[in-house]
């Protein structure tokens, strides 16, 4: 398994301004992905953080507007820029491929970042 | 990914035993299928995974028909802390980005 910590937990922000979102692993993981859920919904995948090169974005999400940086197997930050109220979620970090298991099958979800635009 | 329906919300009573159909009719040869719980201001939590028959951990069973066009989760005895939402999810295994339907918001009462 493996525990996972995020940074905030909540915030509040003023329109226009950028929030970065740090996600930290006890242990070093093969992948790490960024997630948004709205309140009352389901997650919707933002994009597949790859350490050392440009993360893998979802449709309807551009890094302009979600910069993400993965410097290590353990660490990852998202970006949340120029915000504006729509932006107002929740952010879930997850990993998968956890050291010392060959599996990828079950994924790992920090405990989220709870944003509010106003 | 093949996509998922489930119902939307469930209640049960404390102490019976839940079932959660998960429909998923383009399912593909290689696609598992894993369910997730979610507790309020919490991630989801990966709860149990299976490619056909029958599968049980410590807390639940997942039962897939021949066909593995539909799944049900089964939660035994049910208590108020098993409120939460269900995701049913389909896709190959190493598939990392998971794609969340809706998901069921299971309400047990005392």
């Amino acid at each position: 398994s493996a525990v996972i910590s995020q940074k905030p937990s909540r915030d509040i922000c003023q329109r226009g301004t950028s929030l970065t979102i740090q996600c930290q692993v006890d242990s070093q993981v093969t992948m790490m992905f960024w997630y948004r859920q709205q309140p009352g919904q389901s997650l919707t995948l933002i994009a597949t953080a790859n350490q050392g090169s440009e993360a893998t974005y979802e449709s309807g999400f551009v890094i302009d507007k979600f910069p993400i940086s993965r410097p290590n197997l353990t660490f990852s930050t998202l970006t949340v820029s120029n915000m504006s109220p729509e932006d107002s979620s929740i952010y879930l970090c997850s990993v998968s491929g956890t050291s010392g298991t060959a599996t990828y099958n079950e994924q790992f979800f920090g405990p989220g970042t709870r944003l509010t635009v106003l | 990914l093949a996509k998922t329906t489930q119902p939307i919300s469930m209640d049960s009573y404390e102490g019976q035993e839940v079932n959660i159909t998960c429909s998923h009719n383009n399912i593909a040869t290689n696609d598992y299928i894993t369910w997730y719980q979610q507790f309020p201001s919490q991630g989801p939590r990966f709860i149990i995974q299976g490619y056909k028959t029958k599968v049980t951990n410590e807390v639940a069973s997942l039962f897939i028909p021949a066909d593995r066009k539909s799944s049900t989760l089964s939660l035994p005895r049910v208590s108020l802390s098993d409120t939460a939402v269900y995701y049913c999810l389909v896709g190959p295994l190493g598939q990392g980005n998971l794609i969340f339907g809706k998901g069921t918001k299971l309400s047990v009462k005392p």
